[in-house]
């Protein structure tokens, strides 16, 4: 089972608004990840977490707040965002440990649009 | 700036025939390379990967070729049918030694277009 799953699918918010993206995997992976996806643009990484806590943070304003609750969740809250945030965000995991061969596996994303 | 790009944007291809999409990357270090596919509306799907020790890998229908003296990546799918239709994104996975996992630099994309 290779499974990541992601909720909501879609979401509409304000920019006043405050909302949560989550995120499931059981596969046992200890690394998780958050990427940004525009239309036709490749996805672009956000932040990694490694065994539960944050370990790369790619100069992300801090209006998207990520938290890993434990090995299996992992969250992005988002406040005061902006229309240009609109986009799909996806979460990938991956096993770690595999060093160089670690594959990231990853969910059906949620489509965010910011009014 | 080191980067992982694609020759070509869109490839359509006729049902049934084989398909070719290309990548090339500039980071000679680089040891580990994966193919995602990505249908409209989905997430990016793995596909097939390689390690830099090898120079071909197949799967089912698919083959990846990999040319270190040039820097180039290709994937090959065989008798592309209808389902095959999405954009296709190859990826260059630097190893984060201290964390064990790897950070993929993508590809800008392919879109392959298969038409009955």
């Amino acid at each position: 089972d290779t499974e990541v799953t992601q909720t909501p699918k879609h979401l509409v918010m304000g920019m006043t608004n405050k909302k949560s993206l989550k995120c499931e995997q059981h596969m046992g992976h200890r690394a998780m990840y958050w990427y940004k996806q525009k239309a036709k643009k490749p996805p672009e990484l956000m932040f990694v977490y490694s065994y539960e806590k944050l370990s790369i943070n790619e100069s992300v304003p801090s209006r998207f707040s990520p938290e890993c609750p434990n090995s299996s969740l992992l969250n992005l809250h988002l406040h005061a965002l902006q229309p240009e945030d609109s986009a799909l965000y996806l979460c990938a995991s991956s096993h770690q440990g595999q060093g160089a061969t670690d594959t990231q596996y990853f969910g059906p994303g949620t489509r965010l649009t910011v009014l | 700036g080191e980067s992982v790009g694609l020759h070509l944007p869109t490839l359509s291809v006729q049902e049934g025939d084989n398909s070719i999409i290309n990548c090339a990357y500039s980071n000679s270090a680089s040891d580990y390379f994966i193919w995602y596919k990505q249908e409209s509306g989905k997430g990016p799907q793995f596909i097939i990967d390689i390690r830099s020790n090898m120079d071909k890998r197949q799967g089912q229908r698919v083959t990846v070729l990999l040319n270190k003296t040039v820097k180039h990546l290709s994937l090959q799918i065989a008798a592309t049918q209808p389902g095959d239709s999405a954009v296709y994104f190859c990826a260059e996975a630097r190893s984060m030694f201290s964390g064990g996992y790897n950070k993929l630099i993508f590809g800008a994309g392919t879109r392959l277009a298969v038409h009955p």
